[in-house]
């Protein structure tokens, strides 16, 4: 069965600390696809990135770096130099391949709050 | 960019009311989907729908919601009888095939 892992609940840095949230995913599955949303306080789920089970190389975009390693069945994110407004909830999820139901399997979050 | 919509932003229903939530998919999108979010929580999986057919539902999706789409544009959420425990962030996504667009979300209060 398929199954997303945000060990974290909630994570408290001070500004312009690097931080790394973790995401260890489930599946049966040889091709899925994992994703990473941040939901700001206004309640919005917005994407972050999609990374397919084929394509292992690291991902940076700006400030945000993700580590996809299938040996250990994980999708780590980054934040360096965290700014207040990276304060928000994450969430990693995961997407099956195959039939007429490319459902979400989402974590339970990691709450993140930058203090400035 | 295209974007998916929804509709009301937020609700306020009485216990035992019926509620229907709008969503307009992205236009060529064949995928729809029905999340929940109850207040801090995770968010979960309602329903998905394909080519006018539910493809798959949770085992929250019992016989107190449908989806519909009514005039093959407009995709919505009926909730029937509303409960308290229904109070909750409902979002809907379409989808291509791979990628998904959420809607900001109807958040849902039932009092």
């Amino acid at each position: 069965a398929q199954k997303v892992t945000q060990a974290q609940t909630e994570i408290s840095v001070v500004e312009k600390e690097d931080v790394t949230l973790d995401c260890v995913y489930e599946t049966r599955d040889t091709t899925y696809y994992l994703f990473w949303y941040k939901q700001p306080p206004s309640g919005e789920l917005v994407f972050l990135i999609r990374r397919n089970s084929f394509d292992e190389q690291n991902e940076i975009s700006g400030r945000y770096s993700w580590n996809f390693q299938k040996s250990t069945s994980s999708f780590n994110f980054t934040i360096t130099a965290s700014q207040v407004v990276d304060s928000a909830v994450y969430f990693c999820a995961l997407s099956e391949e195959g039939g007429n139901n490319r459902k979400l399997i989402w974590g339970l979050g990691t709450s993140l709050a930058v203090n400035p | 960019e295209p974007e998916v919509t929804q509709t009301p932003s937020h609700q306020v229903t009485q216990m035992g009311q019926e509620v229907i939530l709008r969503c307009v998919p992205i236009s060529n999108h064949l995928y729809f989907y029905w999340y929940r979010q109850i207040l801090g929580q995770k968010v979960e999986f309602l329903v998905s729908f394909y080519n006018n057919e539910i493809s798959e539902k949770s085992e929250i999706f019992d016989d107190q919601f449908s989806v519909e789409r009514p005039d093959g544009s407009n995709f919505t959420l009926k909730i029937r009888s509303t409960k308290l425990e229904d109070s909750a962030m409902y979002f809907c996504a379409s989808s291509e095939r791979i990628g998904y667009t959420f809607g900001s979300g109807t958040r849902l209060t039932v009092v």
